[in-house]
């Protein structure tokens, strides 16, 4: 079968670092993708891996490892405008997204 | 730069009352999506389009129809709306086949069942 699971809440402090896991598994495996997603908006594109490692991308790295069913996003020096939900998504064999339920990431000052 | 537009963004129905929500693009893209997003779960797929004149069923398609009659719209719809049916509607579309995948995402559509 296939699922994906990444933690529902996670608190950290403005100018820290914050890692955002995901976990999946899956038979086939197209990409891992991460999306932002404030309060009452809609879901905006941050990241996307295919291979194994590190993309970064300014302030947001993401980091896939294909073997473990593995990726995180790395969030350096948190503002608050970076409290949002992260929601993990990987698209599988018929190139769908399945996603995750999302972590709601607060930034505390 | 309109992207992806959703109407309307909210709406209350009674039980069984029916409505669509239509979802239109202006990026020339070839596939569409309908989700539904409840608290507490992940994006769950309604229907799919992957071309003008096609459908197909997507995570949870009962008691949704669909049609893509022109390339740039994508309609909803609920015959028999139930309370079950209460939640936050995205449209979405991506450029296609050999694309990377990243979808753009229309505002949402609320919807509340009484």
């Amino acid at each position: 079968g296939q699922n994906i699971d990444q933690p529902t809440e996670m608190t950290a402090t403005e100018g820290a670092i914050v890692q955002i896991n995901c976990t999946y598994q899956t038979s086939g495996f197209n990409g891992l993708f991460w999306y932002q997603q404030h309060a009452g908006e809609a879901p905006t594109f941050l990241s996307y891996n295919v291979l194994d490692g590190l993309e970064e991308k300014g302030r947001f790295s993401s980091f896939l490892s294909r073997s473990k069913g593995y990726s995180y996003l790395l969030l350096k020096e948190l503002q608050m405008k970076d409290s949002a939900s992260y929601l993990c998504a990987f698209m599988d064999s018929n190139y769908q997204l399945i996603w995750g339920a999302g972590t709601k990431l607060i930034i505390k000052p | 730069n309109a992207g992806v537009t959703q109407t309307p963004k909210f709406r209350v129905l009674k039980t069984g009352q029916s409505m669509t929500l239509l979802c239109a693009q202006d990026m020339n893209h070839e596939y569409m999506y309908w989700y539904r997003q409840d608290p507490g779960m992940g994006l769950r797929l309604i229907h799919y389009s992957v071309g003008e004149g096609t459908t197909a069923k997507g995570e949870v398609p009962d008691g949704y129809n669909v049609s893509r009659l022109k390339k740039q719209n994508f309609l909803l719809g609920l015959e028999s709306a139930a309370p079950s049916q209460t939640s936050v509607y995205f449209c979405a579309s991506r450029t296609g086949r050999g694309d990377t995948g990243e979808l753009f995402f229309g505002e949402g559509s609320r919807l509340t069942v009484l």
